[in-house]
C-alpha cells in the first residue's frame, strides 16, 4: 500500500488567496483526520470524518477553513482567504480497517507558507 | 488545548543508552498512544496502551501507564542514532477512540 498521500507537499501563496490541500487515505480505512502542526501550538486536530461524514469539526479555527470528503478515497481542506497565520504543516491521517483501528497512519504533510 | 504534556522537552544521550520520556494528561482516557516524528516527516505510530493495561512492550520499546497519576512513560532501550526523532504521546479521551490530543513532544537526540 502506498500509504496516505497528500498533495501538494509544499505550497507558497499570498495572503488572500484560496488554498486547497488534498488527501488520499489508505484504501479500506473509514476514518480520515486533518491536523495542523506549528511550533507554537503543536499538533492540533482540525476535523475528522467517518465513512465520508464529518464527525467533529470543533478544531476548525474559523469559517475560512472548510473540509470535504466526497468519497472514500479523497478529501480536501480548503482555506479561503488564506492569512499568514495559517502558515503551518498540515497532515492528513487515516485509520480503520479492523485490525488496529485506533492506530492512525499519517501522510507526509503539506507545508503551507502564506506570505 | 493540549491534553498530554511530554517531559523532558529535549533529551540527548549516547548510542546504547536507554531513553525515558514521560507524558502527563488531565482527563480520563480510553487509550494512550506514542508516535514518532522524524524531521520533516509525518508521524509514525509506535504503540498503544489501553486504560486497563499497565505495561506494554514492543521490541525495544516499553510503555507504562498509571491512570491514578494520569501519566505514562516510554522507554527506549539500547538506543541507536536512528532513534533520533521527536516523540509524542496522544490521548483519546473517555468516550472517544479517535479524537486524539497530542502533546508538544520530546526531541530525542542519540549521539553516535
Amino acid at each position: 500500500d502506498a500509504g496516505v498521500i497528500q498533495s501538494p507537499r509544499h505550497e507558497v501563496t499570498e495572503m488572500g488567496q484560496e488554498v486547497t490541500l488534498r488527501c488520499k487515505p489508505i484504501s479500506g480505512h473509514d476514518y480520515l483526520f486533518w491536523y495542523r502542526q506549528t511550533m507554537m501550538r503543536g499538533l492540533e486536530l482540525l476535523i475528522y470524518f467517518n465513512n465520508n461524514v464529518p464527525i467533529d469539526d470543533s478544531g476548525m479555527p474559523e469559517d475560512r477553513f472548510s473540509a470535504k470528503m466526497p468519497n472514500a478515497s479523497f478529501s480536501t481542506l480548503k482555506i479561503q482567504p488564506s492569512e499568514p497565520r495559517d502558515s503551518a504543516v498540515y497532515f492528513c491521517a487515516s485509520s480503520g480497517g479492523g485490525r488496529s483501528y485506533n492506530e492512525q497512519f499519517f501522510g507526509p504533510g503539506t507545508r503551507l507558507t502564506v506570505l | 488545548s493540549q491534553q498530554g504534556e511530554e517531559d523532558p522537552q529535549a533529551l540527548s544521550i549516547q548510542e546504547g543508552e536507554n531513553a525515558t520520556m514521560n507524558c502527563s494528561y488531565k482527563t480520563s482516557i480510553n487509550n494512550l498512544q506514542w508516535y514518532r516524528q522524524n524531521s520533516g516527516r509525518g508521524l509514525v505510530h509506535l504503540i498503544l496502551i489501553r486504560s486497563n493495561e499497565r505495561e506494554k512492550h514492543s521490541g525495544r520499546l516499553r510503555v507504562t501507564l498509571d491512570t491514578s497519576k494520569k501519566s505514562s512513560s516510554l522507554l527506549i532501550t539500547a538506543s541507536r542514532a536512528a532513534d533520533t526523532a521527536s516523540y509524542f504521546c496522544a490521548t483519546a479521551p473517555g468516550g472517544s477512540n479517535y479524537k486524539l490530543t497530542f502533546g508538544k513532544g520530546t526531541l530525542l537526540t542519540v549521539n553516535p
